[in-house]
């Protein structure tokens, strides 16, 4: 069964710093891998998808990336912001159909 | 275009009862999945229809069920709640004409059980 794991739970950085969020999945035969942020109490807000055949996805200050072989998938956000403040989680779409969540990272952006 | 939709945002029930959530998914989008949000369990996956068929199942019990109608509008049924069921429940959409297609969240609904 795909296990997705996201490293660090919480991470607190102060406003204009870049960051590195990360996120690993032990099975690597995998249709796609989609990146959302969850504001408090609400529905979760799709932000990046990267095919299975790509490396990288952009998307404003946001750069996603894929690395299928060693399971791992990256997000980077260039000069943070307060309003950037909210829980990051990665899906990845197994070949079942079926989409596998990681237990998200909380980021603070601290003015 | 508008979003995906769940209604009602919040439920108070008690143990025992059952409840109806329900979701209309982006227009176009024939498939809707429905999670379970918990601190302790995060996202978990529950079910999926596409077509009004029901297409992947997670694990969870059958007091869990759901179906989707002919317009793509989906329904979750629980039934005899119990107070471990108190959670966000999450409906999102999917396009499924491309093999590609992000998954879209309607923003939850909040189902406490006393």
């Amino acid at each position: 069964k795909q296990e997705v794991t996201q490293i660090p739970a919480a991470l607190s950085v102060p406003e204009g710093e870049n960051l590195v969020l990360n996120c690993s999945f032990t099975d690597s035969a995998i249709y796609n891998l989609q990146w959302f942020r969850q504001d408090p109490g609400k529905g979760l807000t799709s932000l990046l998808l990267i095919q299975s055949s790509q490396r990288e996805q952009t998307s404003g200050r946001l750069n996603a990336s894929l690395d299928k072989s060693s399971g791992r998938s990256t997000l980077y956000i260039a000069a943070s912001q307060p309003g950037d403040s909210a829980t990051y989680l990665c899906a990845v779409r197994g070949t079942g159909n079926q989409f596998y969540f990681g237990t998200g990272t909380s980021l603070t952006v601290i003015p | 275009k508008a979003g995906v939709t769940q209604t009602p945002r919040y439920l108070i029930k008690t143990r025992g009862q059952q409840v109806t959530l329900s979701c209309s998914p982006i227009s176009g989008h024939r498939s809707v999945s429905w999670y379970q949000q918990t601190p302790g369990q995060g996202l978990q996956f529950l079910f999926e229809y596409f077509s009004e068929t029901q297409r992947n199942k997670g694990n969870f019990p059958g007091r869990f069920s759901g179906r989707q109608f002919s317009n793509s509008r989906s329904e979750m049924n629980v039934s005899t709640l119990e107070l471990g069921d108190s959670a966000l429940y999450l409906c999102a959409s999917r396009f499924d004409r491309v093999p590609v297609s992000p998954l879209h969240f309607g923003n939850g609904t909040r189902l406490t059980v006393t």
